[in-house]
């Protein structure tokens, strides 16, 4: 099983630019997440969704837009990209109510 | 509201001694507890949980955890450090029975002197 993927695994954007970070699992997992991680900081929830059809925003929503396109896949969109933006990515998913996240590799985006 | 707090956000111990890194959490329910491991350009991975049951809650690669109410504690151990074991750990609190609201510390970097 591949578990929890990401794509793509780095991006460099300039301010003002969009994109679309994508992710997948395989493990029939009705929860997703997207987290960002900075240095000294731990890992930050931006939006979550506990089933399909279902998106909720976290501690750091600003300036990012998901979609849970299914119950397997789960994107993040950043609209108009900002150097605050410059992070890596992870995203995870779980069992409702397990608590037990899996992680994917992350992407590590760069907005100059 | 819930949080976690990690002393020291690097720790150094030697090859074969005694792994203590250290969290606290705050929480208005009772909670849910988790230790994950992030190991260089990887994503994290799960050590160990506690979710009411045993208090000691042993994990993978040899560490574990003590669950310690009154000190509001979860402190990770391993008797004995290898090589291997250097990572960036996590502390991550959840109320009891949700997978939403995972907040995490900040993380302790683990190095492992020869």
């Amino acid at each position: 099983n591949a578990g929890v993927t990401q794509t793509p695994k780095f991006q460099v954007l300039k301010t003002g630019q969009s994109m679309t970070l994508q992710c997948a699992q395989d493990m029939n997992h009705n929860s997703m997440y997207w987290y960002r991680q900075d240095p000294g900081m731990g890992l930050r929830l931006i939006y979550y969704s506990a089933s399909e059809g279902t998106t909720d925003k976290g501690e750091v929503p600003n300036g990012y837009n998901v979609s849970r396109l299914n119950k397997r896949e789960f994107s993040l969109r950043l609209e108009s990209a900002a150097p605050s933006q410059t992070s890596v990515y992870f995203c995870a998913s779980s069992e409702l109510g397990s608590g037990e996240q899996y992680f994917g590799p992350g992407t590590r985006l760069t907005v100059t | 509201a819930q949080s976690v707090t990690q002393l020291g956000s690097h720790v150094s111990v030697s090859e074969g001694a005694l792994v203590l890194l250290r969290c606290n959490y705050s929480s208005s329910v009772p909670p849910y507890l988790f230790w994950y491991v992030q190991y260089p350009n990887q994503g994290l991975q799960l050590l160990l949980k506690y979710t009411s049951a045993a208090t000691l809650v042993k994990g993978i690669n040899g560490f574990e955890a003590e669950f310690k109410k009154s000190e509001t504690s979860f402190h990770l151990t391993k008797p004995s450090a290898h090589m291997s074991d250097a990572a960036e750990y996590f502390c991550a609190v959840s109320p009891a029975g949700s997978a939403r609201q995972l907040t995490f510390g900040s993380g302790t970097q683990l190095t492992v002197l020869p």
